[in-house]
């Protein structure tokens, strides 16, 4: 089965610009969860989808963070506008049935991304 | 506040030792805690422990759970250069958030 892709691998803009996160999980997995990982920190919960609703969205940072999953499939994560501190990698991961306890996560190779 | 802290940050040791990578936590409202294996991109899932004193194994690796002292150790016997990765230890919550340690760097010189 294909894995969780993310797209870009790698995003690189300047501080204010927008930036889109793609994420499509693994076909059939209704939870997507996203996560970020700031240099030198532990990997942070953002949000989770079950189907194309926010089951908890309590890790956005702030309202320049919005996530959607359009028809429960692919979710974007878009930035706007970009500030320093969003450089990080940001991961999608999705799982059959809620959390781990009933089916692992499979995460994606995630999106680095660098606001200069 | 919920937190999962691991030890070391980062280990060097030759192929062939044996290591022991540890987890302790601390959340309110435990479900599971979960071993992963991130070399280059996406973390890849080794375990999940629910149970106190159950060892789970595969291959060279083990781990087991104390959930009475709130850790749990990662052992890899007989290293091999492809050991190395990060291992990250997180815990789940029975409303599905996992929280994330900082990981251990392994590092397994020839």
């Amino acid at each position: 089965e294909a894995g969780v892709t993310q797209f870009p691998s790698h995003s690189v803009i300047e501080k204010g610009q927008t930036v889109t996160l793609r994420c499509d999980p693994i076909s059939g997995h209704d939870n997507l969860y996203w996560y970020r990982r700031v240099m030198g920190k532990e990997i942070k919960f953002l949000l989770h989808f079950v189907k194309e609703s926010k089951q908890d969205e309590s890790g956005m940072p702030n309202n320049r963070f919005l996530a959607e999953r359009t028809g429960g499939t692919y979710s974007t994560l878009k930035v706007q506008p970009a500030e320093l501190e969003d450089s990080g990698v940001y991961f999608c991961a999705s799982s059959l049935r809620g959390g781990s306890y009933n089916s692992p996560l499979h995460f994606g190779n995630g999106t680095r991304l660098t606001v200069t | 506040e919920d937190k999962v802290v691991q030890s070391p940050l980062s280990l060097v040791v030759h192929e062939g030792d044996t290591v022991t990578l540890n987890c302790s936590y601390e959340v309110t409202n435990f479900r599971s805690l979960l071993w992963y294996k991130q070399e280059k991109k996406a973390p890849t899932f080794l375990f999940m422990l629910t149970s106190s004193g159950i060892e789970k194994k595969s291959g060279r690796l083990s781990s087991i759970l104390d959930k009475k002292e709130l850790f749990s150790i990662l052992n890899i016997t007989a290293t091999q250069t492809g050991d190395s990765a990060v291992y990250l230890c997180a815990v789940e919550c029975w409303d599905d958030k996992i929280i994330f340690g900082k990981g251990t760097r392994l590092h397994i010189l020839p």
